[in-house]
């Protein structure tokens, strides 16, 4: 059975306290690894979409990396307004659907 | 990327009443889903929704208590049928996008409160 399961539950930081994010995933022909960002009361906001092993892409503060079986967020030097939650969502093979995890939730002190 | 937009953003009913939750994208997309996020959970599909077809449910979700209309490329409707205060949620409206490496982009959701 497919599955996605992210790390830590939440996670608190100071401001400029790098860290990373996990997300460890079973999924029968990885078609796509999805990163969104979820503030109180909206809807997901994409960042990333990783599609195979090795592959990296970023966005500002944001870096994610992408293995055979899991997938990590790195901030660095966060500042208060990173703080949301993060999740990760698979697609598999031919699926259309995608799976999420619990998702992370990052809090950044000032 | 693609604009989506739901209607109504929030609202609070009573139980056995329903609420039809539309959802509209800025172009046209041949799929849409529609997620359920439960207080301090994560994303559940409900149901995926395509033009000229009946939607197709996830298991535990079944069409009489919510049924979904596709009229066409750009719009979408979820009724939540009969509420009672288990139905307490935030709905989601998402679409495919972005030709073959396509991403799913989400709605503002829809806060629904059922006393």
């Amino acid at each position: 059975e497919d599955q996605v399961t992210q790390s830590p539950e939440a996670l608190r930081l100071q401001e400029g306290e790098s860290s990373s994010l996990n997300c460890s995933y079973t999924v029968s022909g990885l078609r796509g690894l999805f990163w969104y960002r979820q503030d109180p009361g909206k809807g997901p906001e994409f960042l990333f979409t990783l599609y195979s092993a090795g592959e990296e892409k970023e966005k500002e503060r944001l870096k994610a990396t992408l293995t055979k079986k899991e997938s990590f967020l790195h901030i660095t030097a966060p500042k208060p307004e990173d703080s949301a939650t993060y999740l990760c969502a698979v697609q598999a093979g031919h699926a259309s659907k995608i799976i999420f995890g619990s998702g992370t939730r990052l809090s950044i002190r000032p | 990327s693609a604009v989506i937009s739901q209607k109504p953003s929030r609202d609070i009913c009573q139980r056995g009443t329903s609420l039809t939750i539309q959802c509209q994208v800025d172009s046209q997309v041949t799929m849409m889903f529609w997620y359920r996020q439960q207080p301090g959970q994560s994303l559940t599909l409900i149901a995926t929704a395509n033009q000229g077809s009946e939607a197709t449910y996830e298991s535990g979700f079944v069409i009489d208590k919510f049924p979904i209309s596709r009229p066409n490329l750009t719009f979408s409707t979820l009724t939540v049928s009969n509420m009672s205060p288990e139905d307490s949620s935030i709905y989601l409206c998402s679409v495919a996008a972005g030709g073959p490496q396509e991403t799913q982009y989400f709605g503002p959701g829809t806060r629904l409160l059922v006393l």
